[in-house]
Parts: structure tokens; sequence; C-alpha cells
């Protein structure tokens, strides 16, 4: 079975701290992804990463960076959070049929 | 760029009810997944479709990649009230590393006991 985990469940930060939500999968998989999802809007992508040390920005990078080190791990990054990043955020990693499972997702509030 | 329509937002059936969801595109995909999310949880993937024809089952579920690649359904038979979350389909066209999933934006069903 492919396991995606996320580092917290739920994480609140205060206006202006540096975020870090952590990404890990247990399959060896090149391709990994970082995604927030908001009622009405779905799921909107952030980043991905197809290799180590690879990234590519998504549809709504502004704001986020990202950090792939080590395959198994894909870091998201909030330089300075705002109150409009208060989301779900969901990891995701992909096969080589291009099929792609989720994390357990992170419930960000910025205050 | 692409886009996929999941409608209606929300479905209501009674237990032991079928229910069939479609999901249409613009353009042209080569696979189709659909997942199926419960709240305050990540997706889990449910069915998987990589060729145009295809029919596949998972259970109760059973999905169809469209002839046209341009339409998917799924079919959940005799619902019970677990089979309650967002369902979501998700397409793909081109394959490789940098290829992205275009995803609805879901069907929230109910089921009535």
């Amino acid at each position: 079975d492919v396991k995606v985990t996320q580092s917290s469940r739920y994480l609140v930060k205060r206006t202006g701290e540096k975020v870090f939500l952590e990404c890990v999968q247990d399959m060896d998989h090149e391709n990994m992804f970082w995604y927030r999802q908001d009622p009405g809007l779905g799921l909107r992508l952030i980043y991905f990463s197809y290799d180590v040390k690879m990234k590519e920005k998504g549809d709504i990078p502004e704001g986020y960076s990202v950090s792939r080190e080590k395959k198994e791990r894909f870091s998201l990054i909030l330089e300075s959070a705002s109150t409009n990043q208060t989301s779900m955020y969901l990891c995701a990693t992909r096969t080589s049929s291009d099929t792609q499972y989720f994390g357990p997702g992170t419930r960000l509030t910025v205050l | 760029g692409q886009q996929l329509n999941q409608s209606p937002q929300s479905m209501f059936i009674q237990e032991g009810e079928d229910v069939s969801m479609n999901c249409t595109s613009s353009s042209i995909f080569n696979t189709w997944l659909w997942y199926k999310q419960d709240p305050g949880e990540g997706p889990v993937l449910l069915i998987a479709l990589y060729k145009a024809g295809e029919l596949t089952s998972n259970g109760r579920l059973t999905a169809q990649f469209g002839i046209t690649r341009k339409d998917s359904f799924l079919n959940i038979s005799a619902s019970i009230p677990s089979d309650v979350g967002i369902y979501f389909c998700a397409g793909q066209y081109i394959a490789g590393a940098n290829s992205k999933l275009t995803f609805g934006k879901g069907i929230t069903l109910s089921v009535r006991p």
C-alpha cells in the first residue's frame, strides 16, 4: 500500500510566522505534489517536484516555496504566513502509472 | 486551460439506492481517476482508468472511461450511510515527469438512512 504522511493534522500559526509543512512517502516515488483545498475552489496545485532538488511551480505558487532534499520528503514553506493562507493542505505522490495518492491533509489556520 | 465539470454540487439519496455521477471535460484525457474524501481527511483513490471504454469495478463502485475520452462516470450501487462524502474526478492528458492532474470540484453525497 502507498503511504503518504503529513507531519501535522492541525496547525495554528500567527501572521508573519514561517511555517513548514512536511510530507513523507515510503514508496520511492519520484513525483510529489502540494495542493491547497478551499471551499468552492476545489484542489489547486501549489508546487510539484519530479526529482530530488527539482521543483516546478503549480497554479498558485505565490507566497510559498518548497524543498526536496531527499526523495521521500517534500516540504512546503510559507515564508511569512498570512490569513489568506488558512486552508487545508494536501500532499500527494504519483506512481509510475500516473495515479496520485494523497496524504491525510494538514488543516492550517493563520491568525 | 483544461476544466472538469461535475454537477450537481450536492446529491441526496436514500440508503439502498444506486447513484451515478458524471464528469466531463473540455479536452481529452488519457487517465481518469475517482476519489472520495471524508470530512477533514485527504482524498482516497477509488478507481483508476487508463483506456477509453474501460469499465472497472471496486466492490459496489463501477467507473467507466468514456469512449470520447472527454468524460467518465462513477456508479455506486446499493448505497449505505458510509458512502457519504465528497466524490472527485481527476484527469490527466500528458504522461511524464511534468504532467499534472486536473480536478473536478467534487460532488457532496448525502445518504438518508
